[in-house]
């Protein structure tokens, strides 16, 4: 069975600064894609960033981008420029691209974005 | 397009009682999953329904059950209410794969608050 960690459970990052969100993940899969999904405190869920694993181009959108090393199951998410909208739970999340697979979810980061 | 709705946003059960909570997609999704979210489980996988059929189960007691209608909507249930189910119960959809599209990605609802007392 598919896994995903995600080792810090809290991180903090001032603002306008740059900081990286850690996510690795087991598999014996080679075709999948990865996600980080937003929780703001008390509001809902929202996609930041999907990747393909067939892809070896980063994917980025705006102030956020990954760094995904296939070899290595590591996926994690830069955001750049931190603003204090981003403070936020922070949740990666692999999902196989077999038919009749769920998404399975890492235990989130919660970053807290310092003004 | 409107997004992933769920009714009601909170609710407050006594232990033994039963609880019903509906999700309705984005229109065109015919995917819908459920999670329960706590503090000390983080996201847990409950099920996801396709086209009226459950398609997937997590690791949960049969007092967790649900169901999805021809219009895609979905209602989860559970019996006899314990204390430990109470919970942010997330609904997500998604559309099917299509050749270009976007692939599996998942809309969140903004979940249901259920307190068990």
């Amino acid at each position: 069975a598919q896994t995903v960690t995600q080792s810090q459970p809290e991180m903090s990052v001032q603002e306008a600064e740059t900081v990286t969100l850690s996510c690795t993940y087991d598999t014996s899969e080679s075709d999948y894609y990865l996600f980080w999904y937003k929780q703001p405190p008390s509001r809902q869920m929202i996609l930041v960033i999907r990747q393909e694993a067939y892809k070896q181009q980063n994917a980025t959108e705006n102030r956020f981008s990954v760094n995904f090393q296939k070899a290595a199951k590591s996926f994690s998410l830069k955001i750049s420029d931190s603003q204090l909208g981003d403070a936020a739970m922070y949740f990666c999340a692999y999902r196989s691209r077999r038919v009749n697979q769920n998404f399975v979810f890492g235990p989130g980061t919660r970053l807290s974005v310092l003004p | 397009k409107a997004g992933v709705t769920q009714t009601p946003r909170y609710l407050i059960k006594t232990r033994g009682q039963q609880v019903t909570l509906s999700c309705s997609p984005i229109s065109g999704h015919r995917s819908v999953s459920w999670y329960q979210q706590t503090p000390g489980q983080g996201l847990q996988f409950l099920f996801e329904y396709f086209s009226e059929t459950q398609r997937n189960k997590g690791n949960f007691p049969g007092r967790f059950s649900g169901r999805q209608f021809s219009n895609s909507r979905s209602e989860m249930n559970v019996s006899t209410l314990e204390l430990g189910d109470s919970a942010l119960y997330l609904c997500a959809s998604s559309a099917q794969p299509a050749a270009g599209g976007r692939h599996y990605e998942q809309y969140f609802g903004p979940g249901t608050r259920l307190t068990v007392t």
